[in-house]
């Protein structure tokens, strides 16, 4: 059984470009969940999508940023016109779904951003 | 709002002795906490969690960590440290307002096991 899986590791963009980065889930898992982690400091919840869902955004900028898990495929965080204040290690996390709240979840490797 | 604090840092110990890493949190409700490890340019790897029951709970690699109500602490605790479990210790609440469940996370102990 494969863990979360996140694709690139490694993305460098240059100021202003689209950086788009992907997680799939882990299997048998509906709910999908992104982290950012600035250097040095711990990880600061972004969003919690379920299938076709947002269901909590509270944690992403309301600029630039989107996120979106559709029906089929990978789970896709979108950053437009990066700065270089968005270089961070970016974790997406997956569990079953259900009673959620009971398990824990999953990270990938992360991805980790670059802007130059 | 919920919250945990990590309240060192580092922690320095010698190959062999015990270790503990500290946590508190301040939830409304039950907690549901967590601990989870990160190895350098990897992602965080489980270690345990505490949803319910038995104040101490184990976990992998030799962890456990004891929930301590009075004190809103969550310490992660290993009778015997080992050099290879350096590494970056993060403590984690559930917030589940509303009905998500995001996890909070504490800034982090960075864990030095010296031989």
């Amino acid at each position: 059984n494969a863990g979360v899986m996140q694709n690139p590791r490694h993305l460098v963009r240059r100021r202003g470009q689209e950086a788009r980065l992907r997680c799939s889930p882990m299997k048998g898992h509906s709910h999908v969940y992104w982290y950012r982690q600035l250097p040095e400091e711990g990880l600061k919840f972004m969003v919690y999508l379920q299938k076709e869902n947002i269901i909590d955004e509270s944690g992403m900028p309301k600029e630039r940023f989107s996120a979106e898990f559709p029906k089929e495929g990978p789970s896709i965080l979108r950053i437009q016109q990066v700065v270089r204040g968005d270089s961070a290690a970016y974790f997406c996390a997956s569990s079953p779904a259900g009673t959620a709240f009971l398990y824990e979840q999953y990270f990938g490797p992360g991805t980790r951003l670059t802007v130059t | 709002a919920q919250s945990v604090a990590q309240p060192e840092d580092q922690v320095n110990v010698a190959e062999g002795n015990p270790l503990t890493v500290k946590c508190t949190y301040s939830v409304s409700g039950n907690p549901y906490l967590f601990w989870y490890v990160q190895y350098p340019n990897r992602g965080l790897q489980f270690l345990l969690k505490y949803i319910t029951g038995d104040n101490l709970v184990k976990g992998s690699y030799g962890f456990e960590a004891e929930f301590n109500k009075s004190q809103t602490s969550f310490h992660l605790k290993k009778p015997s440290a080992l050099v290879s479990d350096s590494a970056l210790y993060f403590c984690a609440v559930r917030d589940v307002t509303g009905g998500y469940n995001k996890l909070i996370f504490g800034a982090g102990t960075r864990l030095a096991v010296h031989p």
